[in-house]
């Protein structure tokens, strides 16, 4: 079993729908991370939380340390949302990024 | 500008070749990291230095040797190529360790045949 779980790990969607991506973690961290690598195959860092909840436009990510669970949500989401989203923990102890599985979303015009 | 650049971006190469992925940013960042990618897209860091001092080294075969000469540059060169080791080799660059955001490159695609 991973240190990090994602779900689910594949996702359609119809564009404007609300879109809910979750992180669950087995490890003591101390902080999380959401990447999105695009088709192309480039990541790029969304956020980096270590408590309560980040937005930047139409992404907001939570985190609840003590349940150790992360969510990323998408509003309003859109074609170009359409990327493999992954769940990243950064171990207490290690200082080294663990990965989750990802979560392939795609979003239809 | 590109922040964290890599070269080459796809490299073919034969089973027990010698082979260099190069990477530099010029974010002007402490830390820099070798990550793995393979064929199920699953990401696993292989090293990271941070001032070019080792800081993480995975188990990682010791075909696999990182060489940073400043803090810019952080290259990876595999000796003896194994058809195991075709993946995507992204590497990433930080400010002072994995605290904070990190910024990656656009990937080197390895294929060994």
């Amino acid at each position: 079993k991973n240190e990090v779980e994602q779900s689910p790990q594949n996702l359609t969607a119809q564009e404007g729908e609300f879109i809910t991506i979750n992180c669950s973690y087995s490890v003591g961290i101390s902080a999380l991370h959401w990447l999105q690598q695009h088709p192309g195959g480039g990541i790029v860092s969304l956020f980096m939380l270590s408590s309560g909840k980040k937005k930047h436009g139409r992404l907001i990510a939570t985190i609840n340390i003590q349940e150790k669970h992360s969510s990323l949500h998408i509003t309003a989401s859109h074609p170009r949302d359409s990327a493999v989203y992954i769940c990243a923990v950064l171990g207490e102890v290690t200082d080294k990024l663990i990965f989750g599985t990802g979560t392939r979303l795609q979003v239809f015009p | 500008d590109t922040a964290v650049s890599q070269t080459p971006k796809y490299l073919v190469t034969q089973m027990g070749n010698d082979k260099s992925i190069k990477c530099e940013q010029n974010l002007g960042h402490d830390t820099m990291y070798w990550y793995k990618q393979d064929s199920k897209k699953f990401l696993k860091i292989m090293f990271s230095y941070n001032n070019k001092e080792l800081i993480i080294n995975e188990t990682v075969p010791n075909r696999f040797s990182p060489k940073s000469p400043d803090k810019a540059h952080l290259n990876l060169h595999i000796n003896s190529l194994e058809l195991g080791d075709s993946a995507v080799y992204f590497c990433a660059s930080s400010q002072l360790g994995g605290y904070n955001e990190q910024f990656f490159g656009p990937g080197t695609r390895l294929t060994v045949l």
